[in-house]
């Protein structure tokens, strides 16, 4: 039963274009939510992250969407370049019990960013 | 400097075989994780170590598989009588406590573990 889904295996834009990669949830104890971009033969590496006590957060490039209603957040890039180009992560954080140090990931989607 | 550093890089093994993996977290760092990422797909939590506090070990797929944290730093994930089915990516990960903001997850560059 995955909590945390990444429908979209793939994704590829035009540099410059902005990037929209999708996340789904299921379990509704989920109460902190992180994207992590993972290169080739490296560690997933944080990237930004959103408390269900917000829908939007913004660093940089880098724009978390959060829309707890639908269960649903989004990662926005914009612009994309080329060096965005990795396999991006959704992960998920509870606040159930003493176990919310326990982060659910989804599958990953790789972005390919063509110059 | 540095982050979570992890060893070997890579490991074949023949089905049947014990390996050990090896975990340095971040100087500092009181909570230490590993995960595994089998083809195609997430990251899957495996275990935990807070500090001096039990291990939690909910998400170790069988009894074969063990880990332990020695003097709160260096981890060693164990896995007896290997199986193909235990090829993957073994992740560990290192945070300055387990809660808010010291939650953030700092990862090293995996084990690639292939069981022949």
């Amino acid at each position: 039963d995955q909590q945390v889904k990444q429908n979209s295996p793939s994704l590829s834009v035009q540099e410059g274009r902005i990037s929209i990669l999708n996340c789904d949830y299921t379990n509704s104890m989920f109460d902190y939510f992180l994207w992590y971009k993972k290169y080739p033969a490296e560690g997933p590496t944080f990237l930004i992250s959103i408390s269900s006590i917000k829908d939007k957060n913004e660093d940089g490039r880098f724009t978390v969407f959060l829309n707890k209603s639908a269960k649903h957040l989004s990662l926005h890039i914009v612009p994309s370049q080329p060096g965005d180009s990795a396999v991006y992560f959704c992960a998920a954080r509870g606040n159930s019990g003493g176990s919310n140090y326990k982060l659910t990931f989804g599958k990953g989607t790789l972005l390919t960013v063509n110059p | 400097g540095a982050g979570v550093s992890q060893s070997p890089s890579n490991k074949v093994t023949e089905k049947g075989k014990d390996v050990e993996l090896r975990c340095d977290p971040i100087s500092g760092h009181t909570a230490l994780y590993w995960y595994r990422q089998s083809l195609g797909q997430g990251l899957e939590f495996l275990i935990y170590f807070q500090g001096n506090s039990a291990p939690d070990k909910s998400g170790l797929p069988s009894d074969r598989f063990s880990a332990e944290r020695t003097g709160g730093s260096v981890s060693t994930l164990t896995i007896q009588r290997t199986q193909q089915e235990d090829s993957a990516v073994y992740l560990c990960a290192s945070s300055l406590g387990p809660r808010g903001s010291y939650n953030e997850q700092f990862f090293g560059p995996g084990t690639r573990l292939t069981v022949l």
